[in-house]
């Protein structure tokens, strides 16, 4: 079966903007996780999705946002770009988010703030 | 969730096991010991997870200590493919996966 994908896989904007990711996670998976990993501070939760609703939240300023659709595709949302922005943003899916199984990860979206 | 703590980097000859430990003496009674890894510039792959019992698949073996305060994943045969970085997480019921800074493995040839 289709693997994550996440779109667009790179992308480039400029400071002020604001940006929106897609992620379509795996046929019967319900949950979605957010992801930012830059060089310095490494992989960080963003948010995670669950049935349209917020499950939990990163520590991770308002500028930051995301929803989740009734056939479980999700979107993250970036407002007024700042130069740390630029980061490659991860999805993840998962079947549950009360089950401990694997979730799997997309290949990311490369954003550059300029 | 607990914090791990994982050596920064190791070196394994190809075709010899690959034994990364993983330090998580905070972990709690309901929390599961996950490894993850990634290769450069691709998203985290999902290796294996446990409880408390040692655990098997077709990628590798994890064993963790009866107190369950550490862990060691095993890649009984690694290749220069299995080069990457290994993330050792503890996780709840809340599932928001926690990475710290990994085990960079470099199998050499």
């Amino acid at each position: 079966k289709a693997g994550v994908t996440q779109t667009p896989r790179y992308l480039i904007k400029t400071r002020g903007q604001q940006v929106t990711l897609s992620c379509s996670p795996i046929s019967g998976h319900r949950s979605v996780s957010w992801y930012q990993q830059t060089p310095g501070q490494g992989l960080q939760f963003l948010f995670e999705y669950f049935s349209e609703t917020q499950r939990n939240k990163g520590n991770f300023p308002g500028r930051f946002s995301g929803r989740q659709f009734s056939n479980s595709r999700s979107e993250m949302n970036v407002s007024t770009l700042e130069l740390g922005d630029s980061a490659l943003y991860l999805c993840a899916s998962s079947l549950s988010p009360v089950l401990n199984t694997e979730a799997f990860f997309g290949q990311g979206t490369r954003l550059t703030v300029v | 969730d607990a914090k791990t703590t994982q050596p920064p980097s190791m070196d394994c000859a190809e075709g010899r096991a690959a034994n990364l430990p993983c330090n998580h003496s905070t972990i709690s009674g309901n929390e599961y010991v996950y490894w993850y890894r990634q290769i450069h510039s691709q998203g985290p792959q999902y290796i294996i997870h446990g409880l408390k019992n040692n655990e098997t698949n077709e990628m590798a073996s994890l064993i963790i200590t009866e107190d369950r305060k550490s862990s060691t994943l095993i890649l009984p045969h690694a290749t220069l493919r299995d080069t990457a970085v290994y993330y050792c997480i503890v996780s709840g019921i809340r599932r928001q996966l926690t990475f710290g800074s990994g085990t960079q493995l470099t199998v050499l040839p």
